[in-house]
């Protein structure tokens, strides 16, 4: 069974930078298209960015671009989101996602940002 | 990359069935048959429910149903049972190479 652990979040001031992680086991990371998805409380869910199996190749939300940096790392499973410059609308929970064939197979359970002062 | 639009509520009574709609454009639902739908129960991480506008995940009740027309995809769950409430969430590929989600709806077993 995939599963997909988040960590990293926290509580960051504007402007500061934070790095999520995402461990991935039950499954070969290599093999799959990564995503990150995000919540902010009580509102929806907003795709964020995506990375190719080889990690060649990414896309970012016109919110995030230039800001987040989505890699990862296939020999040891896991998956990051490198956020600089972070803004109070980026406070969300965060979702790993594993990918196939554009639909999102497997959520993690996300991991909490909150950027204030 | 603005939101598909979503109903923000639907509600029906158990056993009977509910459609919620999603609207997009020509650069995303109408231009791909990438359309998927997510059950979000509320403290939890969202579930795949449907893929491919209409397919089902392994092991999925076939309560749970997708179409598309034009730019409008939708959902429908027939013969709905009290843990059906949840909110769900529509999503699509799109044109730029991004993916879309749409607002969400609350969906009430009265």
């Amino acid at each position: 069974e995939d599963l997909l652990v988040e960590s990293g979040g926290g509580l960051v001031q504007p402007g500061g930078s934070l790095r999520l992680s995402c461990a991935a086991s039950g499954f070969t990371l290599s093999g799959y298209w990564m995503h990150w998805v995000r919540q902010a409380p009580g509102k929806g869910l907003v795709w964020v960015s995506r990375i190719n199996s080889d990690g060649s190749s990414t896309t970012y939300a016109d919110s995030v671009k230039g800001r987040f940096t989505i890699s990862r790392d296939n020999s040891k499973n896991t998956l990051y989101l490198q956020m600089n410059s972070l803004r109070d609308e980026d406070t969300a929970v965060y979702y790993c996602l594993k990918s196939g064939n554009y639909r999102f197979d497997s959520w993690g359970q996300g991991t909490l940002v909150t950027v204030s002062s | 990359q603005s939101a598909l639009t979503q109903p923000a509520s639907v509600s029906g009574s158990p056993g009977q069935s509910i459609t919620i709609s999603c609207t997009g454009t020509s650069r995303d639902v109408g231009a791909y048959n990438y359309v998927s739908w997510y059950q979000q129960h509320p403290g939890k991480a969202p579930k795949l429910m449907i893929y491919e506008v209409s397919k089902r995940p392994s092991g999925l009740s076939n309560r749970f149903s997708g179409s598309k027309s034009g730019n409008t995809a939708s959902l429908t769950i027939s013969g709905l049972q009290p843990e059906d409430e949840a909110d769900y969430y529509c999503n699509s590929f799109t044109s730029t190479n991004t993916w879309v989600f749409g607002g969400g709806t609350k969906l009430t077993v009265l």
